[in-house]
Protein backbone atom coordinates (compact mmCIF):
# COMPACT_ATOMS: atom_id res chain seq x y z
CA UNK A 1 0.00 0.00 0.00
CA UNK A 2 1.37 3.69 -0.52
CA UNK A 3 2.26 5.53 2.05
CA UNK A 4 1.66 8.79 1.24
CA UNK A 5 -1.31 10.95 1.18
CA UNK A 6 -2.13 13.53 -1.17
CA UNK A 7 -5.09 16.12 -2.37
CA UNK A 8 -7.13 14.11 -5.57
CA UNK A 9 -6.73 17.26 -7.20
CA UNK A 10 -5.79 20.97 -7.55
CA UNK A 11 -5.83 23.60 -9.87
CA UNK A 12 -3.38 26.27 -10.54
CA UNK A 13 -3.38 29.44 -13.07
CA UNK A 14 -0.96 29.64 -15.56
CA UNK A 15 2.36 31.39 -15.22
CA UNK A 16 1.84 31.22 -11.37
CA UNK A 17 3.53 29.03 -8.81
CA UNK A 18 1.87 25.39 -8.11
CA UNK A 19 2.31 24.05 -4.61
CA UNK A 20 1.57 20.52 -4.24
CA UNK A 21 1.36 18.88 -1.14
CA UNK A 22 2.48 15.19 0.89
CA UNK A 23 2.19 13.55 3.89
CA UNK A 24 4.50 10.62 5.08
CA UNK A 25 3.53 10.30 8.31
CA UNK A 26 5.42 6.93 8.73
CA UNK A 27 8.56 7.67 6.95
CA UNK A 28 11.40 5.91 8.59
CA UNK A 29 14.92 7.61 8.49
CA UNK A 30 16.61 5.83 5.36
CA UNK A 31 13.60 6.41 2.92
CA UNK A 32 13.91 8.85 0.46
CA UNK A 33 11.18 11.32 -1.10
CA UNK A 34 10.10 10.98 -5.10
CA UNK A 35 8.00 12.50 -6.90
CA UNK A 36 6.90 11.35 -10.26
CA UNK A 37 4.18 12.82 -13.05
CA UNK A 38 1.83 11.43 -15.54
CA UNK A 39 0.87 13.21 -18.50
CA UNK A 40 -2.08 11.54 -20.23
CA UNK A 41 -1.17 8.79 -22.28
CA UNK A 42 2.84 9.02 -21.61
CA UNK A 43 4.70 6.74 -18.90
CA UNK A 44 5.56 8.62 -15.67
CA UNK A 45 8.59 10.78 -15.69
CA UNK A 46 10.59 11.25 -12.65
CA UNK A 47 10.65 14.73 -11.14
CA UNK A 48 12.99 15.07 -8.29
CA UNK A 49 13.91 13.32 -4.67
CA UNK A 50 15.51 14.06 -1.65
CA UNK A 51 16.25 12.43 1.97
CA UNK A 52 15.98 16.06 4.01
CA UNK A 53 17.42 18.77 2.88
CA UNK A 54 15.49 21.10 0.22
CA UNK A 55 16.52 20.09 -3.05
CA UNK A 56 16.13 22.09 -6.56
CA UNK A 57 16.14 21.01 -9.80
CA UNK A 58 15.40 22.39 -13.56
CA UNK A 59 11.76 20.83 -13.02
CA UNK A 60 11.18 21.65 -9.92
CA UNK A 61 11.91 22.53 -5.96
CA UNK A 62 11.00 19.74 -3.27
CA UNK A 63 10.85 21.28 0.24
CA UNK A 64 11.25 18.63 3.23
CA UNK A 65 9.85 19.39 6.77
CA UNK A 66 12.20 19.29 9.53
CA UNK A 67 10.44 16.13 11.02
CA UNK A 68 10.29 14.44 7.44
CA UNK A 69 6.57 13.70 7.76
CA UNK A 70 5.44 16.21 4.72
CA UNK A 71 6.74 17.80 1.49
CA UNK A 72 5.95 20.12 -1.04
CA UNK A 73 6.61 19.84 -4.19
CA UNK A 74 6.83 23.33 -6.22
CA UNK A 75 6.31 23.93 -9.89
CA UNK A 76 7.55 27.36 -9.82
CA UNK A 77 5.89 28.93 -12.86
CA UNK A 78 3.42 26.39 -14.56
CA UNK A 79 2.23 26.00 -17.53
CA UNK A 80 -0.49 24.02 -19.32
CA UNK A 81 2.22 21.63 -20.55
CA UNK A 82 2.28 20.67 -16.20
CA UNK A 83 -0.91 19.53 -16.60
CA UNK A 84 -0.39 15.69 -15.28
CA UNK A 85 -1.24 13.36 -12.81
CA UNK A 86 1.82 13.99 -9.95
CA UNK A 87 2.90 11.07 -7.49
CA UNK A 88 4.47 11.33 -4.16
CA UNK A 89 6.79 8.26 -3.34
CA UNK A 90 8.43 7.31 -0.57
CA UNK A 91 11.38 4.72 -1.32
CA UNK A 92 14.38 3.29 -0.04
CA UNK A 93 17.63 4.42 -0.90
CA UNK A 94 18.74 3.75 -4.93
CA UNK A 95 21.61 1.82 -3.27
CA UNK A 96 19.39 -0.19 -1.67
CA UNK A 97 17.81 -4.03 -3.17
CA UNK A 98 14.71 -5.69 -3.28
CA UNK A 99 11.50 -4.52 -2.72
CA UNK A 100 12.88 -1.36 -0.90
CA UNK A 101 13.79 -0.20 -4.87
CA UNK A 102 10.40 -0.82 -5.58
CA UNK A 103 8.38 2.48 -6.26
CA UNK A 104 4.87 2.39 -4.61
CA UNK A 105 2.41 4.38 -6.88
CA UNK A 106 -0.46 5.85 -5.09
CA UNK A 107 -3.86 7.64 -6.68
CA UNK A 108 -1.50 10.96 -6.94
CA UNK A 109 -3.02 14.75 -7.48
CA UNK A 110 -4.22 15.30 -10.90
CA UNK A 111 -3.03 19.32 -11.18
CA UNK A 112 -4.63 21.38 -13.97
CA UNK A 113 -2.89 24.26 -15.39
CA UNK A 114 -5.71 26.85 -15.90
CA UNK A 115 -5.15 29.71 -19.16
CA UNK B 1 19.95 9.87 -26.34
CA UNK B 2 16.84 7.67 -26.73
CA UNK B 3 14.42 7.23 -24.60
CA UNK B 4 12.97 3.78 -23.29
CA UNK B 5 11.24 1.78 -26.39
CA UNK B 6 8.23 -0.15 -25.61
CA UNK B 7 6.33 -2.74 -28.53
CA UNK B 8 4.08 -2.92 -29.43
CA UNK B 9 2.44 0.16 -28.20
CA UNK B 10 -0.99 -1.16 -28.61
CA UNK B 11 -2.07 -5.27 -28.71
CA UNK B 12 -5.81 -6.33 -28.86
CA UNK B 13 -5.60 -10.45 -28.14
CA UNK B 14 -8.42 -12.56 -27.45
CA UNK B 15 -8.54 -14.45 -24.15
CA UNK B 16 -6.36 -17.50 -23.99
CA UNK B 17 -3.91 -16.27 -26.33
CA UNK B 18 -0.38 -15.37 -25.79
CA UNK B 19 1.57 -11.99 -26.40
CA UNK B 20 5.03 -10.66 -25.91
CA UNK B 21 5.95 -7.54 -24.97
CA UNK B 22 9.23 -5.71 -25.78
CA UNK B 23 11.32 -3.50 -23.71
CA UNK B 24 14.20 -1.64 -25.31
CA UNK B 25 16.25 0.35 -22.28
CA UNK B 26 18.17 3.14 -22.77
CA UNK B 27 22.00 1.67 -23.94
CA UNK B 28 24.46 1.48 -20.35
CA UNK B 29 21.19 1.18 -18.28
CA UNK B 30 21.68 -1.74 -16.27
CA UNK B 31 18.54 -1.77 -14.22
CA UNK B 32 15.14 -2.77 -15.69
CA UNK B 33 11.80 -2.42 -13.95
CA UNK B 34 8.56 -3.78 -15.42
CA UNK B 35 5.17 -1.75 -13.96
CA UNK B 36 1.86 -1.97 -15.03
CA UNK B 37 -1.90 -0.36 -14.58
CA UNK B 38 -4.54 -2.39 -14.97
CA UNK B 39 -7.88 -0.73 -15.43
CA UNK B 40 -8.75 1.55 -12.92
CA UNK B 41 -5.99 0.76 -10.61
CA UNK B 42 -3.09 2.07 -9.31
CA UNK B 43 0.48 1.60 -11.26
CA UNK B 44 2.14 -1.66 -9.35
CA UNK B 45 5.49 -3.30 -9.55
CA UNK B 46 6.40 -6.33 -11.31
CA UNK B 47 9.32 -6.98 -11.78
CA UNK B 48 13.19 -5.50 -11.43
CA UNK B 49 16.25 -6.79 -13.49
CA UNK B 50 19.77 -5.55 -12.88
CA UNK B 51 21.35 -6.81 -16.16
CA UNK B 52 20.39 -10.56 -16.99
CA UNK B 53 19.32 -10.88 -13.46
CA UNK B 54 16.37 -10.85 -12.10
CA UNK B 55 16.71 -9.17 -8.53
CA UNK B 56 12.60 -9.03 -7.23
CA UNK B 57 10.27 -10.75 -9.15
CA UNK B 58 7.89 -9.92 -6.03
CA UNK B 59 5.33 -8.19 -8.42
CA UNK B 60 4.70 -10.81 -10.77
CA UNK B 61 0.71 -11.92 -10.73
CA UNK B 62 0.95 -15.33 -11.52
CA UNK B 63 3.07 -17.98 -13.47
CA UNK B 64 1.27 -16.75 -16.83
CA UNK B 65 3.66 -13.93 -16.89
CA UNK B 66 7.21 -14.49 -18.18
CA UNK B 67 10.29 -12.02 -18.11
CA UNK B 68 13.10 -12.30 -19.73
CA UNK B 69 16.53 -10.55 -20.61
CA UNK B 70 19.10 -12.34 -22.07
CA UNK B 71 22.26 -10.83 -22.86
CA UNK B 72 21.17 -7.82 -20.46
CA UNK B 73 19.79 -5.61 -23.13
CA UNK B 74 16.07 -5.80 -24.32
CA UNK B 75 13.60 -7.18 -22.03
CA UNK B 76 10.06 -9.24 -23.02
CA UNK B 77 7.31 -10.06 -20.91
CA UNK B 78 4.78 -13.02 -22.10
CA UNK B 79 1.59 -13.18 -21.39
CA UNK B 80 0.60 -17.24 -21.68
CA UNK B 81 -2.51 -17.63 -21.91
CA UNK B 82 -4.05 -13.96 -21.38
CA UNK B 83 -6.82 -13.29 -19.33
CA UNK B 84 -9.41 -10.37 -19.38
CA UNK B 85 -8.06 -9.05 -16.15
CA UNK B 86 -4.36 -8.61 -17.41
CA UNK B 87 -6.14 -5.66 -19.55
CA UNK B 88 -4.11 -2.57 -18.37
CA UNK B 89 -0.89 -0.74 -19.03
CA UNK B 90 2.32 -1.70 -18.95
CA UNK B 91 4.93 0.16 -18.54
CA UNK B 92 9.05 -0.59 -18.30
CA UNK B 93 11.62 1.78 -17.14
CA UNK B 94 15.60 2.17 -16.51
CA UNK B 95 18.07 3.22 -14.91
CA UNK B 96 21.96 3.25 -14.59
CA UNK B 97 23.10 1.65 -11.26
CA UNK B 98 23.01 3.97 -8.01
CA UNK B 99 21.17 6.42 -10.12
CA UNK B 100 17.95 7.43 -8.38
CA UNK B 101 15.33 8.32 -10.67
CA UNK B 102 14.04 5.48 -13.53
CA UNK B 103 13.38 6.53 -17.56
CA UNK B 104 9.99 5.22 -18.14
CA UNK B 105 8.70 4.29 -21.54
CA UNK B 106 5.60 4.99 -22.99
CA UNK B 107 4.08 1.63 -22.37
CA UNK B 108 1.97 -0.83 -24.08
CA UNK B 109 -1.55 -1.31 -23.89
CA UNK B 110 -3.02 -4.55 -23.35
CA UNK B 111 -6.59 -5.55 -24.51
CA UNK B 112 -7.55 -8.88 -23.86
CA UNK B 113 -11.35 -9.40 -25.03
Amino acid sequence: DAKTTQPPSMDCAEGRAANLPCNHSTISGNEYVYWYRQIHSQGPQYIIHGLKNNETNEMASLIITEDRKSSTLILPHATLRDTAVYYCIVRGSHFSSGSARQLTFGSGTQLTVLP
Amino acid sequence: EAGVTQFPSHSVIEKGQTVTLRCDPISGHDNLYWYRRVMGKEIKFLLHFVKESKQDESGMPNNRFLAERTGGTYSTLKVQPAELEDSGVYFCASSQVNRAGYTFGSGTRLTVV
